[in-house]
């Protein structure tokens, strides 16, 4: 199993710019999540979505949208990136809804 | 306000000691869980301990969790230069199980 896979790996975008990351995983995960890392910090949660048609806002949602395409899918999009969303991205999902979550090995964007 | 705390922000020991991180929150949970990160790649599964249990072991990993307190630690045992790795905790809240919160960490340096 690939478990979750994020794409793309690497990012490098101009202010103002729009681009979507992608998630997905194969486990049958009731729950899926967008975190965002930034440099020698914990992880903070963007938006989270608990079954598939659902999604709410997390620690930090400005700036950003997500959808829940399917079961499979979980999508984060930057409308106007800021360089202040330099980070890294995570996508994690989950089958008991806060249980032991799997983590896809992210994205790192960059926001010139 | 973020969930979880993590005391200390960095650790470092001589190899076959024992390494010790504590974890605060500030609401009621429904378990916390325990994370390991090496080198900025995806975040790896420990343990979980719910709400109702005090100590949970596996392998060389000891975590406790005391509720009075709203404080959980990991105590690694016998450690190895491979444990070195950033840790976290994560916690969900009572009144909102599929919002799963990660403290800031900590960095965990494991001398030969």
């Amino acid at each position: 199993n690939a478990g979750v896979t994020q794409t793309p790996k690497f990012q490098v975008l101009k202010t103002g710019q729009s681009m979507t990351l992608q998630c997905a995983q194969d486990m049958n995960h009731n729950s899926m999540y967008w975190y965002r890392q930034d440099p020698g910090m914990g992880l903070r949660l963007i938006y989270y979505s608990a079954s598939e048609g659902t999604t709410d806002k997390g620690e930090v949602p400005n700036g950003y949208n997500v959808s829940r395409l399917n079961k499979r899918e979980f999508s984060l999009r930057l409308e106007s990136a800021a360089p202040s969303q330099t980070s890294v991205y995570f996508c994690a999902s989950s089958r008991p809804t806060n249980e032991k979550l799997f983590f896809g090995s992210g994205t790192q964007l960059s926001v010139l | 306000s973020q969930q979880g705390e993590e005391d200390p922000q960095a650790l470092s020991i001589q190899e076959g000691e024992n390494a010790t991180m504590n974890c605060s929150y500030k609401t009621s949970i429904n378990n916390l869980q325990w994370y390991r990160q090496n080198s900025g790649r995806g975040l790896v599964h420990l343990i979980l301990i719910r709400s109702n249990e005090r100590e949970k072991h596996s392998g060389r990993l000891r975590v406790t969790l005391d509720t009075s307190k709203k404080s959980s630690s990991l105590l690694i045992t016998a450690s190895r230069a491979a444990d070195t790795a950033s840790y976290f905790c994560a916690t969900d809240w009572q009144t909102s199980y599929d919002k799963v919160i990660f403290g800031p960490g900590t960095s965990l340096s494991v001398i030969p």
